[in-house]
């Protein structure tokens, strides 16, 4: 596709419900970033890929999350039994490694609503 | 670790007023230096980067210089409009084994006719 694309756009789950996140990055794109943005609150990051391995993953809060990539294509990002702390917009934004500087693109996220 | 320190929002400047969103950092080696802009009900993109020393990013108006003595890279814009009103971050891209983006806490900017 043109863009980063996230699904779903929007989540409501119960407490202790386990819930994935699906972010495709741009084709060709072999970076990828996971974040995390709360009401009002900045962007806080969670795990970076590069291609489908992780260098950095010194941003997620416990064990609850974790994340996956496909090659260097499709991610999931998986919350375990969730909690009502859990709840805000999840971010997705991948770059292409052709030159480290070039700018990352963003997804329009998913809002997860944590009952 | 790296990290970005940007100046506490809200900012509500009326029409025509001059802007500075101040942006610190610290990083690893000698990063890329990044503005986003995050308009209501948008998502993130990118305003201006500059990705080396003295470089200034522009765009829309906004500017950045990159000061790698000062390790800082402030937002400034002569004339907002209300237009502008958003949220704007600063984020460097480090270098090296980790290409880690790291953001600010984001500055909310209210313009007013």
């Amino acid at each position: 596709g043109a863009g980063v694309s996230q699904s779903p756009s929007n989540k409501v789950t119960e407490k202790g419900k386990d819930v994935e996140l699906r972010c495709d990055p741009i084709s060709g794109h072999t970076a990828l970033y996971w974040y995390r943005q709360r009401l009002g609150q900045g962007l806080e990051f969670l795990i970076y890929f590069q291609g489908n391995s992780a260098p950095d993953k010194s941003g997620l809060p416990s064990d609850r999350f974790s994340a996956e990539r496909t090659g260097e294509s499709v991610s999931t990002l998986t919350i375990q039994r969730t909690q009502q702390e859990d709840s805000a917009v999840y971010l997705c934004a991948s770059r292409p490694r052709t030159a480290w500087n070039t700018e990352a693109f963003f997804g329009q996220g998913t809002r997860l609503t944590v009952v | 670790g790296d990290s970005v320190t940007q100046m506490e929002g809200p900012v509500t400047l009326s029409e025509e007023a001059f802007l500075t969103i101040n942006c610190t950092y610290t990083a690893t080696g000698y990063p890329s230096l990044f503005w986003y802009v995050q308009y209501p009900g948008e998502g993130l993109q990118l305003l201006l980067k500059a990705t080396k020393a003295d470089d200034k990013g522009s765009n829309k108006g906004f500017e950045a210089t990159y000061r790698k003595e000062t390790t800082s890279f402030h937002l400034e814009k002569g004339s907002v409009q209300v237009s502008d009103s958003a949220v704007y971050f600063c984020a460097p891209l480090t270098q090296g084994g980790s290409e880690k983006l790291v953001f600010g806490k984001g500055t909310k900017l209210t313009v007013n006719p």
